[in-house]
């Protein structure tokens, strides 16, 4: 498989309970970011990877997000105590540090509703 | 401040007529744009990158222009299979600034293609 995977497709969580998603990235690419899509809108930035170094964080990403990056592989991201307004559409995309910079690829997308 | 805005929001096509679907921008040091098509429950899947004024691309009954101020996405003939949302994305920054290559989106234009 040679694109971005992300696991699970579809989270349905109870409020205030804790979830965590997982990106493996294309296995070159050495950048990794999280999005978030609600609908209707496009995606959002909320951080950003750089082998295992997180270099950029969002003002949306609140203390209750957390992300990580193992050995600059995959990467997880966690939410605490959710809440209503984190339902959304969480993408992972990577892409590889080279040249004028190049695209980035998205995965599936993990959909997250908290009821 | 950086902004990306798309219009229409919603455009409907019968198979066949073309039209042109529009991106307009402002951001400080742009370091590329990019188009990607959404289908429906799925990740960004991506079409072009255009990096200075006067580029165009193409790739099927698609055709991507760029000038300092806004993007056009030509639909040639279109299909019912090119029924997607369009997204329009900038990345910022000046090389060796410590750019991330975070992108950020417009809110997207839903084209549907009638047969």
């Amino acid at each position: 498989d040679t694109g971005v995977s992300q696991n699970p497709r579809h989270k349905i969580t109870k409020r205030g309970q804790n979830v965590t998603f997982r990106c493996d990235p294309i296995s070159e690419h050495n950048r990794l970011y999280w999005y978030r899509q609600t609908l209707g809108q496009g995606p959002e930035f909320l951080t950003y990877f750089q082998n295992e170094a997180q270099l950029e964080k969002s003002r949306l990403l609140s203390d209750r997000f957390s992300a990580e990056r193992p050995k600059g592989s995959f990467s997880t991201l966690e939410i605490q105590r959710t809440e209503q307004g984190d339902s959304a559409m969480y993408l992972c995309a990577s892409s590889i540090n080279r040249g004028q910079g190049p695209e980035a690829f998205f995965g599936q997308g993990t959909r997250l509703t908290v009821v | 401040e950086d902004q990306v805005t798309q219009s229409p929001e919603a455009l409907r096509l019968q198979e066949g007529e073309s039209s042109s679907l529009n991106c307009s921008y402002t951001v400080s040091g742009l370091r590329g744009l990019f188009w990607y098509r959404q289908d429906p429950g799925k990740g960004p899947e991506f079409l072009f990158t255009l990096y200075s004024a006067g580029e165009e691309k193409e790739k099927e009954r698609l055709k991507a222009t760029l000038t300092k101020k806004e993007s056009f996405l030509h639909i040639t003939a279109p299909k019912p299979e090119d029924s997607a949302t369009y997204l329009c994305a900038v990345r910022k920054g000046a090389a060796g600034s410590g750019n991330t290559g975070k992108l950020i989106f417009g809110q997207g234009t839903t084209l549907q293609v009638k047969p």
